[in-house]
């Protein structure tokens, strides 16, 4: 499967922990995009990064959210000290290159605060 | 301030009939613009974009046609399939200069009849 692989599917997380939602492109993607999708709503923009680089984090949350995506392995979004609002899906997108290319999404990970 | 709309939360179409899907966006500024397709539980799937240099694209049973003037956007799809019964994302770029995170809608759910 060469598609965008998302890791893991479901994640619970009691409030004031960690999430690290992972996210590997598909190959020979080197642009990697990060969405939420709160229920009953379209996806919103977080991030868009390529390797080593953030390009546009004018969707991230000021606090607690940082992503990134290293030379090597996959891109990370991580979620410090987690609350109730953050419980969504998550979903990675990759493209070949940036401007006017298609993103290809993966299959999110549901992301459940109790 | 949603900058893409997309008005109608459902669609009810019998199967062999044409689905008509509209999407309008207030900000000029976009130029690119991309339909998905999402079943539950699973990511976006990229079905069709359009460039705004462009009124009218085509593949296969998909057309999108884009009324810059109006700010309007509209997916047809014929004949409709038992298949395509999902909810269909309309997508809006503003793409160059690093800005190419998706502005999204809510959402359609499309409903085939047999």
């Amino acid at each position: 499967n060469a598609g965008v692989m998302q890791n893991p599917r479901h994640l619970v997380r009691r409030r004031g922990q960690e999430a690290r939602l992972r996210c590997s492109p598909m190959k020979g993607h080197s642009h990697v995009y990060w969405y939420r999708q709160l229920p009953e709503e379209g996806l919103k923009f977080m991030v868009y990064l390529q390797k080593e680089n953030i390009i546009d984090e004018s969707g991230m949350p000021k606090e607690r959210f940082s992503a990134e995506f290293p030379k090597e392995g996959p891109s990370i979004l991580r979620i410090q000290q987690v609350v109730r609002g953050d419980s969504a899906a998550y979903f990675c997108a990759s493209s070949l290159q940036g401007g006017h290319q298609p993103q290809h999404f993966g299959d999110g990970t549901r992301l459940s605060i109790l | 301030d949603q900058q893409v709309k997309q008005n109608s939360p459902s669609l009810s179409v019998q199967e062999g009939r044409i689905s008509i899907l509209n999407c309008d966006y207030t900000n000029s500024m976009f130029d690119y613009f991309l339909w998905y397709k999402k079943y539950p539980a699973e990511g976006p799937t990229f079905l069709i974009s359009i460039s705004s240099i462009k009124d009218k694209n085509e593949d296969g049973r998909f057309t999108v046609f884009l009324n810059k003037s109006a700010k309007h956007l509209s997916l047809h799809i014929v004949p409709s399939q038992p298949g395509d019964s999902a909810v269909y994302f309309c997508a809006a770029s503003l793409a160059g200069g690093g800005a190419d995170g998706l502005t999204f809608g809510k959402g359609t759910h499309l409903i085939i009849q047999p």
